[in-house]
């Protein structure tokens, strides 16, 4: 089965540019998990979705981010306009939909620089 | 927020010997998950538990969810070369809707 599938593994752009981050998620899991991972701060979470549904978007830096999730098979999240301090390895996860599994499944991470 | 406290930060071993690692929190916990991450890629689950006292292998892998319910443990046996990577706990607090908590990582270093 494949896992979930993130695009691009590497982003390299200007400050001020904006990023868009992809993501499929495992098919047949209806969660959706964005994170963000630094040395200094570990794993973030940014937003996440139920059946399509942003539920809790309180780890959303500010702004310049958002994150949307049209269907079941994708999602995106968006920085405009990207900052120095946004490097970092974005990480998109999906769960299955069992209430009480709450095992999530990565994907390989977006290695994103601004320069 | 609720945090974890993971320890320890990092581990210098032997080939062949055995590891300990553990996580804890202030708060009670419902499930614990066992991750390991290698360079480049994603967190891969380990191991998931789901009852206190609970304790499961995977393969040379064996995890504890604590009798208290605020801690978790993950042992390795006769470490080979790749273990060599960063392991993560994470937790469900009982009061944490669908959001894991998760550690801050093991470093796991193996000298040949």
């Amino acid at each position: 089965d494949a896992g979930v599938i993130q695009s691009p593994r590497h982003e390299v752009t200007e400050m001020g540019q904006e990023v868009t981050l992809r993501c499929k998620p495992i098919s047949g899991h209806n969660s959706l998990f964005w994170y963000r991972q630094t040395m200094m701060r570990g794993l973030e979470l940014l937003i996440y979705f139920n059946n399509n549904v942003p539920i809790d978007d309180s780890g959303m830096p500010e702004d310049r981010f958002s994150a949307k999730m049209p269907n079941a098979s994708f999602s995106t999240l968006k920085i405009q306009p990207s900052e120095p301090r946004d490097s970092a390895v974005y990480f998109c996860a999906s769960r299955p939909p069992a209430a009480y599994e709450m095992k999530l499944f990565f994907g390989s991470g977006t290695q994103l620089s601004v320069l | 927020g609720q945090q974890l406290n993971q320890s320890p930060q990092s581990m210098f071993i032997q080939e062949g010997e055995d590891v300990s690692m553990n996580c804890t929190s202030s708060s009670i916990f419902n499930t614990w998950l066992w991750y390991k991450q290698d360079p480049g890629e994603g967190p891969v689950l380990l191991i998931a538990l789901y009852k206190a006292g609970e304790l499961t292998s995977n393969g040379r892998l064996t995890a504890q969810f604590g009798i208290t319910r605020k801690d978790s443990f993950l042992n390795i046996s006769a470490s080979i070369p790749s273990d060599v990577g960063i392991y993560f706990c994470a937790g469900h607090p009982i009061q944490g809707a669908q959001k894991l908590v998760f550690g801050q990582g093991t470093r796991l270093t193996i000298n040949p």
